[in-house]
């Protein structure tokens, strides 16, 4: 049982670039959700997913994209990188119907993105 | 939307020592979270306490949901309590989502 995982661990891109971030989860949950983690701040909802085939927007959307095909997949898109988006982004996901699992949230390991 | 206030923000204490962690939120929430994130970066859910008194070894939690905050408290800490421990609300029947508050930066010295 792996939990949450995170590819890839580490990325610099540069200013306009577009990349992908995975995240996998094996617990059968139907939320997921995407935050990015600044210096000095708390973790920020980026958008997140009530279950397959379905997105919405966070706290601070702008400059992301994702998507949830598959139940056990989220994808955070960047389609053209900005210094701002310099950060750490974490992948979290929760609560299981099958289960009846609480709405305890488990995180990923992160991905370090540094946009020069 | 919530606003979450952490205190203190930094602590220092001696291995051993006890410390109580505070999280006020600006409205009332029915999905409180406690996470440490270690020095590596790793955040790990501590409790899921919307209400009463949970224990776990030597982490215990008391959330006062009808005055809006919630307190942990570590005991006899050792060193590798440090990190940063946040506090996160939120409602549930909205996706779980939850606010973080800017967390408690703890270090425990020999």
């Amino acid at each position: 049982n792996a939990g949450v995982t995170q590819t890839p661990k580490f990325r610099v891109l540069k200013t306009g670039q577009s990349m992908t971030l995975l995240c996998a989860q094996d617990m059968n949950h139907e939320y997921m959700y995407w935050y990015r983690q600044d210096p000095g701040m708390g973790l920020r909802l980026i958008h997140y997913s009530v279950g397959e085939g379905t997105t919405a927007k966070g706290e601070v959307p702008d400059g992301y994209n994702v998507s949830r095909l598959k139940k056990q997949n989220f994808l955070l898109g960047l389609e053209s990188a900005a210094p701002s988006q310099t950060s750490v982004y974490f992948c979290a996901s929760s609560y299981s119907m099958s289960s009846g699992s609480s709405e305890t949230q488990y995180f990923g390991p992160g991905t370090r993105l540094l946009v020069l | 939307g919530i606003q979450v206030e952490q205190s203190p923000p930094d602590l220092i204490l001696q291995e051993g020592a006890n410390s109580t962690l505070r999280c006020n939120f600006s409205d009332s929430v029915n999905n409180l979270q406690w996470f440490h994130q270690n020095p590596w970066g790793q955040l790990i859910n501590l409790f899921y306490i919307p209400s009463g008194t949970k224990q776990n070894g030597r982490l215990s939690a008391t959330t006062v949901a009808t005055e809006r905050y919630s307190l942990l408290y570590i005991s006899s800490s050792q060193t590798t309590d440090s990190g940063v421990y946040f506090c996160a609300g939120g409602i549930t029947g909205t996706a779980s989502k939850l606010t973080f508050g800017t967390g408690t930066r703890l270090q425990v010295t020999l």
